[in-house]
């Protein structure tokens, strides 16, 4: 069982719907990520939070609105998504965000834009 | 950035010893090298990671060279359960920023 935990598990939308990722993680981190990963391709960073602070953003479209409420939870809102869109999307955590330390991946959110 | 290659795919045998390598060609002094597995329908699963000199736990051993352009992950004994698609990934310049390698999907037979 993971200790990152990722709702839903399954996303359906339209390009007009507003949704949202939810990602929570009770292991006391203060660095939660999330990426994503199309079909037989490595994860690819989009945002990094540190101490509930966004520090990274990597160039992500502004469709794609991270949100951090609390130590534990991170969301991510999505509108006006294209198709290619389409992908897993997993959040991780780790201790303090340094490079020597593991990030504990959730399971994902598989979503797609119709 | 940081690169890292993979070879696609490897296949082992059950039981004996598999050596899945990574080339980090462009990988800085302070940055970590982590190596990841991930089954199908899961999230990447830490396996081991290091700086400079080789690392053992329960499950994995991870050989670093000295240059630290390239590490090898070496599972003693594949199980069918060690099937799954294995990535390198190290930080770019002592950030929070993994760069994952193009994995390596490892078959075991049986």
């Amino acid at each position: 069982d993971t200790e990152v935990t990722q709702t839903p598990k399954h996303l359906v939308m339209g390009m007009t719907n507003k949704k949202s990722l939810k990602c929570e993680q009770h292991m006391g981190h203060r660095a939660m990520y999330w990426y994503k990963q199309k079909a037989k391709k490595p994860p690819e960073l989009m945002f990094v939070y540190s101490y509930e602070k966004l520090s990274i953003n990597e160039s992500v479209p502004s469709r794609f609105s991270p949100e951090c409420p609390n130590s534990s939870l991170l969301n991510l809102h999505l509108h006006a998504l294209q198709p290619e869109d389409s992908a897993l999307y997993l959040c991780a955590s780790s201790r303090t965000g340094g490079s020597n330390q593991p990030q504990h991946f959730g399971d994902g959110t598989r979503l797609s834009i119709l | 950035d940081a690169k890292t290659t993979q070879p696609n795919s490897m296949e082992s045998n059950e039981e004996e010893p598999v050596h899945l390598p990574c080339n980090h060609s462009t990988i800085s002094g302070t940055d970590y090298i982590h190596w990841y597995r991930q089954l199908p329908s899961q999230g990447p699963e830490y396996v081991i990671h290091g700086l400079t000199s080789n690392v053992n736990n329960r499950m994995a051993s991870l050989a670093i060279a000295e240059d630290r352009k390239s590490s090898t992950l070496i599972l003693h004994r594949a199980t069918l359960r060690d099937a799954a698609v294995y990535y390198c990934a190290s930080t770019t310049s002592g950030t929070y920023k993994y760069i994952f390698g193009t994995g390596t999907r490892l078959k075991v037979l049986a």
